[in-house]
């Protein structure tokens, strides 16, 4: 079973706001995401990063930011809340150990409501 | 050019029967495969990575791969109502160093009881 969690689980929040969404891992994996989901609609990759001081942004444009100090750790965040960053936010954290062994497991969620 | 096609169903099956789920992607240098379960309301939970053709078994679930093709798929075996869900299929990505992931939209999974 995978260890990773975030918090807070859900948050409703003004625009305007800066929120930040943890992620943290146990495994000592090396890489890490974040995904961006809506309802019925597929996850798109907004950032990753493969080690600490580490980040790239993924396909998806986002108006938010992440950082990587610690191998563990890895948030996100909105400087400024708007309605429309209201989605389901998911962290994902993978090992590479071989071509044929780099599974993604992921965290509970984060569903964000901006009001 | 959606590079994780997925049929969205909703797929409904009698309990018992077989569940047979496909996905064809577009990036021929692809070489991961996964497929994940998301129940409503809830993050994808891994069930099954494939990375050489063929097929894979792993208890009821067997992952079938045909790079040829460019298709892989999902068979659920003696489906079980708790097995209904939402069946997202995912392909390391070429771009960012191959170790990201690009998605499906999802199966829709019904077992009726």
């Amino acid at each position: 079973e995978a260890d990773i969690y975030q918090t807070p689980r859900y948050l409703v929040i003004g625009t305007g706001k800066k929120i930040t969404l943890e992620c943290s891992q146990t495994m000592g994996h090396d890489k890490m995401y974040w995904y961006q989901q809506d309802p019925g609609m597929e996850l798109h990759l907004i950032h990753y990063s493969y080690g600490v001081n580490s980040t790239e942004k993924g396909d998806l444009s986002s108006e938010s930011t992440v950082s990587r100090i610690r191998t563990e750790h890895f948030p996100l965040t909105l400087e400024s809340a708007r309605p429309s960053h209201t989605s389901q936010y998911l962290c994902a954290s993978s090992e590479y150990r071989g071509r044929d062994a780099n599974e993604q497991f992921f965290g509970p969620g984060t569903r964000l409501t901006v009001l | 050019q959606k590079e994780v096609e997925q049929n969205s169903g909703p797929l409904s099956v009698p309990e018992g029967a077989i569940a047979s789920l496909n996905c064809t992607y577009s990036d021929r240098v692809s070489q991961s495969f996964f497929w994940y379960r998301q129940y409503s309301g809830k993050s994808p939970e891994l069930i099954m990575s494939i990375y050489s053709n063929g097929d894979k078994e792993d208890g009821r679930f067997t992952a079938q791969l045909n790079k040829a093709s460019q298709y892989v798929s999902l068979l659920i075996r003696d489906s079980q109502p708790s097995d209904s869900a939402t069946y997202l299929c995912a392909v390391n990505s070429d771009s960012n160093s191959g170790y990201a992931l690009n998605f499906g939209k999802g199966t829709s999974l019904l077992v009726t009881p």
